[in-house]
């Protein structure tokens, strides 16, 4: 089992509509939890770090984050067609020293216009 | 203004020569790391560095070396190129206490 874990998708919205994108990690001990964005052919951007159970809001951007059931997802409001790109989940891994990120291999979104 | 720069953006070589991938960034970041990526696919970690003169390999067995001379630059070197090595290699960097990757622009390399 990978250590976080992600729909490769993609996943297909209509522009307007909310996308949902969800990611599952296997160590308990978990502390920060962060959401990048990579359009094709360029580098990861970091959008949103969570870090307590509950919900984040950053303009269209919701992070929501359970620790029990060791769920954290991302929640796009009024997708835009700009928002089409690949959507990496990334944790804190305690268990390496130096509290190094563990990537999900990414959920590409697409927003059909 | 604080940034990690890589260069060259863009490398195309011939197999056997040897190159160097440079990385530095100016946030005063102690922890940096190099990744590979090929299109479509995930994040391979090949090499990371806690501090100057702190290098280890990472995930992905990677015929590449790094240094850590300075704490500002991270650069990765590959003695002899090969068709293999044609991917795109990221460089990451990020504070002590942690917190999220802050990722430069890449590196695409072509060996021919």
């Amino acid at each position: 089992q990978k250590e976080v874990e992600q729909n490769s998708g993609p996943l297909s919205v209509p522009e307007g509509a909310i996308a949902s994108l969800n990611c599952t990690y296997s160590d308990r001990v978990s502390q920060s939890f962060f959401w990048y964005r990579q359009y094709s052919g360029k580098s990861p951007e970091l959008i949103m770090s969570i870090y307590s159970n509950g919900d984040k809001e950053d303009g269209r951007f919701t992070a929501q984050l359970n620790k029990a059931s060791q769920y954290v997802s991302l929640l796009i409001r009024d997708s835009q067609p700009s928002d089409s790109a690949t959507y990496l989940c990334a944790v804190n891994n305690l268990n390496n020293a130096g509290n190094m990120l563990t990537f999900g291999g990414g959920t590409r979104l697409m927003v059909k216009p | 203004e604080a940034d990690i720069y890589q260069t060259p953006r863009y490398l195309v070589i011939g197999t056997g020569k040897k190159i160097t991938l440079e990385c530095s960034q100016t946030m005063g970041h102690d922890k940096m790391y190099w990744y590979q990526q090929d299109p479509g696919m995930e994040l391979h970690l090949i090499h990371y560095s806690y501090g100057v003169n702190s290098t280890e390999k990472g995930d992905l067995s990677s015929e590449s070396t790094v240094s850590r001379i300075r704490t500002e630059h991270f650069p990765l070197t590959l003695e002899s190129a090969r068709p293999s090595h044609t991917s795109q290699y990221l460089c990451a960097s990020s504070s002590r206490t942690g917190g999220g990757y802050t990722f430069g622009s890449g590196t695409r390399l072509t060996v021919v």
